[in-house]
C-alpha cells in the first residue's frame, strides 16, 4: 500500500517561511515524479510544483509560486520537500503531496497524501 | 484552461450522472478525473481519458478525446456524492477544472 505522509504545515506570518516534507512508502520512490498540489479553503485544486524522477533534474513551478517556492527530493530518504519563502495570505491552503503516475513532468496524479494545512496570517 | 459543467449536479441515488469537461485546446487523451469526498484528499478515478484506476468500480466510466470529455457515473451510490475534478496532463502545468459537485436530489 502506498503511503504519503506530509509534515511541516502550520501558522506563519506573511513574509515568513515554511518547509514541507513528505515521506513515501510502498513505492520505488526514485522511479516516480512527485508533486505538490494545494487547495485553498473552499476552493478547487491547484498544482504547485513537480520534481521528475529517475534522477532527472527537471523541476517545474506554477507561476503563482515561481521564485518563492523550491521543490527538492532525497531519493535515499524517500522524501520530497517544498521550501516556501515570502509567504502571502493567498498561499493559505491544504498542501497535498502527490505521487505522479510515472517519472516525467507530464503525468496524472496517482496517489495522494492526506494533506497539511498552511495558514499565512498575522 | 479546463472548464467543467455543470457546477452542481443534483441526482437521485440509483440514477446516472454525466459530467463534462472541456479543454481550451486539444489535450489528446491526457485527461484524468478525480473524486474528492468532504474532508478527504482527492482520489484518482480515471486516467488516459478512459482507463479506470486500480480499485475504482465499473460504474465509473470516462470517454472523449481532444477537447471534449465525459465522466459517467451509473447507478449512483451514497458514497459517490462528492466533488469531481478533471485535469489535463498534456503539459507540465497539469491544469485542473473548477470541479462539479454531485449532490443528492
Amino acid at each position: 500500500e502506498v503511503q504519503l505522509l506530509e509534515s511541516g504545515g502550520g501558522l506563519v506570518q506573511p513574509g515568513g517561511s515554511l518547509r514541507l516534507s513528505c515521506v513515501a512508502s510502498g513505492i520505488t520512490f526514485s522511479s516516480f515524479a512527485m508533486s505538490w498540489v494545494r487547495q485553498a479553503p473552499g476552493k478547487g485544486l491547484e498544482w504547485v510544483s513537480g520534481a521528475a524522477g529517475r534522477g532527472d533534474d527537471n523541476r517545474n513551478y506554477a507561476d503563482s509560486v515561481k521564485g518563492r517556492f523550491t521543490i527538492s527530493r532525497d531519493d535515499s530518504k524517500n522524501t520530497v520537500y517544498l521550501q516556501m519563502n515570502s509567504l502571502r495570505a493567498d498561499d493559505t491552503a491544504v498542501y497535498y503531496c502527490v505521487q505522479d503516475g510515472g517519472w516525467s513532468a507530464y503525468e496524472f496524479f496517482q496517489n495522494w497524501g492526506q494533506g497539511t494545512l498552511v495558514t499565512v496570517s498575522s | 484552461v479546463m472548464t467543467q459543467s455543470p457546477a452542481t449536479l443534483s441526482v437521485s441515488p440509483g440514477e446516472t450522472a454525466t459530467l463534462s469537461c472541456r479543454a481550451s485546446e486539444s489535450v489528446g487523451s491526457t485527461l484524468a478525473w478525480y473524486q474528492q469526498r468532504p474532508g478527504q484528499a482527492p482520489r484518482l478515478l480515471i486516467y488516459h481519458a478512459s482507463t479506470r484506476a486500480t480499485g475504482v468500480p465499473a460504474r465509473f466510466s470516462g470517454s472523449g478525446s481532444g477537447t471534449e470529455f465525459t465522466l459517467t457515473i451509473s447507478s449512483l451510490q451514497s458514497e459517490d456524492f462528492a466533488i469531481y475534478y478533471c485535469q489535463e496532463y498534456n503539459n507540465w502545468l497539469r491544469t485542473f477544472g473548477q470541479g462539479t459537485k454531485v449532490e443528492i436530489k
